[in-house]
C-alpha cells in the first residue's frame, strides 16, 4: 500500500526558533511532493511544492531525499501565526495524491 | 472569485438517508475532487473527476456517487448513510497539476 508517514506531534516550539520535520514515503515511484497546511478545522491549503533540489519560500525550506525517501520541512524563526497542522502530500499520477495524517505544531509565545 | 464552494456546512443524516454536497468552483479548473477526513488521518480520495461528463473512483468510494455536468458543479451523493461515514468532507479543484489542489470549507457530516 503507498503510504506517507508523519510523526503526529504536536511539536511545540517556543516563538523565534527553527523547527523542522519529516515525512516518509513508502512509493518509491512516486513523482511529485508537496506541503500543505491546515488550520483548525479549516480547508488545507498549499504551502509549497518540494523539488529534487530543495526550495525555499522566505523562512520555509523544503528538502527532497529520493535515496531515503524522505521530505523535510524547515520553518526559521516561528511565529504564533506558524501554529498548524502540516500535511505532507505525495503524488504518483496527475490524478490522485496520498497525503500524510499531518504534524501539528504549536508555537507557544 | 469565491473559489471553492461547499453546501451544506454541517449536517446531521439519520441512518438510511440519503443526501446530496454540493460543491461549485469559478476557477475554470478541469480537475475536481471529493475526500473524506476523520481524526488523525489524512485525506481520502473519494472520486474525481479530470472534466464536465467524466469521473472515476478515489481511494475510498463505495457508497457515494458522483456526477459532473459541468465544469463548475461535482456534487457527491451519499445513499443510505451509515455510522462510518461520519465524517468532514473537502471538495478541491485544481488547474491541471495534482498538488496545487484548491479546497472548500468543508462539510461536517455526523450519521446517527
Amino acid at each position: 500500500r503507498k503510504e506517507v508517514e508523519q510523526d503526529p506531534g504536536p511539536f511545540n516550539v517556543p516563538e523565534g526558533a527553527t523547527v523542522a520535520f519529516n515525512c516518509t514515503y513508502s512509493n518509491s515511484a512516486s513523482q511529485s511532493f508537496f506541503w500543505y497546511r491546515q488550520d483548525c478545522r479549516k480547508e488545507p491549503k498549499l504551502l509549497m511544492s518540494v523539488y529534487s533540489s530543495g526550495n525555499e519560500d522566505g523562512r520555509f525550506t523544503a528538502q527532497l531525499n529520493r535515496a531515503s525517501q524522505y521530505i523535510s520541512l524547515l520553518i526559521r524563526d516561528s511565529k504564533l501565526s506558524d501554529s498548524a497542522t502540516y500535511l505532507c502530500v505525495g503524488g504518483d499520477s496527475n490524478y490522485q495524491l496520498i497525503w500524510g495524517a499531518g504534524t501539528k505544531l504549536i508555537i507557544k509565545p | 472569485n469565491a473559489g471553492v464552494t461547499q453546501t451544506p456546512k454541517f449536517r446531521i443524516l439519520k441512518i438510511g438517508q440519503s443526501m446530496t454536497l454540493q460543491c461549485t468552483q469559478d476557477m475554470n479548473h478541469n480537475y475536481m475532487y471529493w475526500y473524506r477526513q476523520d481524526p488523525g488521518m489524512g485525506l481520502k480520495l473519494i472520486y474525481y473527476s479530470v472534466g464536465a461528463g467524466i469521473t472515476d473512483k478515489g481511494e475510498v468510494p463505495n457508497g457515494y456517487n458522483v456526477s459532473r455536468s459541468t465544469t463548475e458543479d461535482f456534487p457527491l451523493r451519499l445513499e443510505l448513510a451509515a455510522p462510518s461515514q461520519t465524517s468532514v468532507y473537502f471538495c478541491a479543484s485544481s488547474p491541471g497539476t495534482a498538488g496545487e489542489q484548491y479546497f472548500g470549507p468543508g462539510t461536517r457530516l455526523t450519521v446517527t
